[in-house]
């Protein structure tokens, strides 16, 4: 099944840095959302993007959406301590969500 | 988030033994997944369901089944637990009114077998 491909793997950051992680994938989509998961609890949703959107801003997070290159961004700005977490890009057909091996973001005090 | 459960948190089994993960959900949404995630990798479908009367498989089904006992339950069993399933499980629900396609997962269950 598809699967989007996050980069980097992990990404160490200080806290008030900005970070910024990628997906990319191979077919086509209806729309891609982004997830974060704390330390083996339950993923969050994040924000959906739909396929005919080029950017969306959820407080500071900006996701991006580039369906020629198949790829998007996920940008958390003046990232915080509780930013710490591990990010999936989800790509969504069908109601069904397939999962990248996300980007693991430290945020260091 | 509390309006999905998932029992047990914590479940340590013996190679052979039958074992069953329930999920509840009061969020009143009409689609269930069961979902298994190994460390360093994302997270994989088990099954699915869309309704009640709705069974699918995911992508990695081979060893387990499922019931959808009502629109807020669904139970995932592994019929003969082996090593190789010791994994985190994640059960999610998804609402299709209005075209909504963001998942809500309940907090998941460490499952180790031995």
């Amino acid at each position: 099944s598809q699967q989007g491909e996050e980069d980097p793997q992990a990404l160490s950051i200080q806290e008030g840095e900005n970070a910024t992680m990628n997906c990319s994938y191979k077919t086509s989509i209806n729309n891609l959302q982004w997830y974060r998961q704390n330390s083996g609890r339950g993923l969050v949703h994040l924000i959906l993007i739909r396929s005919n959107e080029r950017e969306k801003h959820s407080g500071r997070l900006r996701v991006t959406l580039d369906t020629s290159k198949k790829s998007s961004s996920l940008l958390i700005t003046a990232s915080r301590a509780a930013d710490t977490a591990s990010y999936f890009c989800a790509l969504s057909n069908d109601y069904k969500l397939s999962f990248g091996a996300g980007t693991t973001v430290t945020v260091r005090a | 988030d509390a309006d999905v459960t998932q029992t047990p948190r914590n479940r340590i089994t013996k190679t052979g033994k039958r074992i069953m993960l329930e999920c509840s959900q009061t969020k009143g949404h009409d689609r269930m997944y069961w979902y298994r995630q190994d460390p360093g990798l994302g997270l994989r479908l088990i099954y699915y369901s869309f309704d009640v009367k709705d069974i699918n498989k995911g992508e990695i089904s081979d060893g387990y089944s499922v019931s959808r006992q009502a629109q807020a339950k669904f139970s995932l069993s592994l019929e003969s637990a082996i090593p190789n399933q010791t994994a985190l499980y994640f059960c999610a629900t998804s609402d299709t009114k209005g075209a909504k396609y963001e998942q809500y997962f309940g907090p998941g269950t460490r499952l180790t077998v031995t």
